[in-house]
């Protein structure tokens, strides 16, 4: 079946380290986002890419980076540069970037948390 | 720009009773419409969109929405509650042509009890 895998479930981090959380889609899709999700926040975007080697930042980057070298994967490293990283993190994808009826494919995330 | 206000931070029924979720929009263009409902630490799963066809949508598990353009709104509803039902609840918003992202409400929390 086709959908989004996201590694792993858990993830501890000590202050002053960088991590990388994992994505990676078999839907064909062009498009991936990464959100972050805090309780009564609402989702907030990081980054997103349209293509492959292409991407933008979002409303919330500072501290964070990504990479898209191949089509099926989009991985978001937090650095130590990122304040507050303890959240759940939410990949997603969608056929396109272009509007219109194009709902995205979630991954079922990645709760960070700071140690 | 675009943007979506969920009206309610929690909601509480009883299971067998209506489920009504309210959310405004605002949008330059002609917006599409989603809902999505996020259980305890999953991802979000898609349960109906608008797209400027028919107004009344229906999705899964029962739940409908109607795109309201003079009221700006784009409420759920459900007739009757399952205990099922309890989980958080994005109101999003997108353009319906263009490039665009999603943007997503800060979630309603639907609580259903016995």
């Amino acid at each position: 079946d086709g959908g989004i895998t996201q590694s792993p479930k858990y993830l501890f981090r000590k202050e002053g380290q960088n991590v990388t959380l994992s994505c990676e889609q078999n839907l064909n899709h062009d498009a991936m986002y990464w959100y972050r999700q805090d309780p009564g926040q609402g989702l907030r975007l990081i980054y997103y890419s349209q293509i492959v080697n292409d991407f933008q930042k979002g409303d919330i980057a500072e501290g964070y980076s990504v990479s898209r070298e191949k089509k099926e994967s989009f991985p978001l490293t937090v650095t130590s540069a990122q304040k507050n990283p303890t959240a759940f993190y939410l990949c997603a994808s969608s056929l396109t970037l272009v509007g219109g009826d194009y709902g995205y494919t979630f991954g079922s995330g990645t709760r960070l948390t700071v140690v | 720009a675009q943007s979506v206000t969920q009206l309610d931070s929690h909601v509480s029924v009883s299971e067998g009773t209506p489920v009504l979720l309210r959310c405004n929009y605002s949008s330059s263009y002609s917006p599409s419409l989603f809902w999505y409902v996020q259980h305890p630490n999953k991802g979000l799963q898609l349960l109906l969109k608008y797209t400027s066809a028919a107004t009344l949508v229906k999705g899964i598990n029962g739940f409908e929405a109607e795109f309201k353009k003079s009221e700006t709104s784009f409420h759920l509803t459900k007739p009757s509650a399952h205990m099922s039902d309890a989980a958080e609840y994005f109101c999003v918003v997108t353009f319906f042509s263009g490039y665009s992202t999603l943007t997503f409400g800060k979630g309603t929390m639907l609580l259903v009890s016995p």
